[in-house]
């Protein structure tokens, strides 16, 4: 089963330069989160979709916006990306939003220069 | 005050010991905790969830809730080199949309 996949995994970014995530879920899940994880810092909720149309922001979304394409997809994009948001992007995804554990990807390391 | 407090480590035993790894948390409406492991350069990899108060085992790992403490352990017996890893704890108060994770704590396991 591949569960979580993200793609790409590796991408240096120019500062100012655009671009999305991409993430998918084959678990048949209903909801889905973009998480950035740094050193000493954890993993932060950038935004979530709790259900198939849905998208809410979490604790760090400024300089991101997100889409939910459908119930397996979700994206996140970077408009004019800055160099504080050279980081470790992880999507996961829950068979719904509050008490069930999530099954995270194996990330997207971003370095904007 | 963070939500919930892990000490990073690191932390460096040897083959066949028994590691205990541990996190506070500081509100009392969690109801739900978990531990992950994540190898270098993959994603957090779900070892327990569980639900309130007590113990989980699965195989050479127990999982430890104190709601009176508010404190949660994980235990590993007959700790592997291939247990090397950083090992996060999360909590959730099961509404709404919020997960904390701890900040983890980097085990080596020495052969």
């Amino acid at each position: 089963n591949a569960g979580v996949t993200q793609t790409p995994k590796f991408q240096v970014l120019k500062t100012g330069q655009s671009m999305t995530l991409q993430c998918a879920q084959d678990m048949n899940h209903n909801s889905m989160y973009w998480y950035r994880q740094d050193p000493g810092m954890g993993l932060r909720l950038i935004y979530y979709s709790a259900s198939e149309g849905t998208t809410d922001k979490g604790e760090v979304p400024n300089g991101y916006n997100v889409s939910r394409l459908n119930k397996r997809e979700f994206s996140l994009r970077l408009e004019s990306a800055a160099p504080s948001q050279t980081s470790v992007y992880f999507c996961a995804s829950s068979v719904s939003i509050g008490n069930q554990p999530q099954h995270f990807g194996d990330g997207t390391r971003l370095s904007i220069l | 005050q963070k939500e919930v407090e892990q000490d990073p480590g690191p932390l460096s035993v040897p083959e066949g010991a028994i590691v205990s790894l541990n996190c506070t948390y500081s509100n009392s409406a969690f109801q739900y905790f978990m531990w992950y492991r994540q190898y270098s350069r993959k994603g957090p990899e779900l070892l327990m969830y569980t639900y309130s108060s007590g113990n989980k085992e699965d195989g050479r790992f127990t999982a430890q809730v104190d709601k009176s403490s508010k404190y949660i352990s994980l235990f590993i017996r007959d700790s592997q080199p291939s247990d090397s890893a950083t090992y996060l704890c999360a909590t959730s108060r099961g509404t709404g949309n919020q997960f904390y994770f701890g900040t983890g704590t980097s085990l080596t396991v020495i052969p």
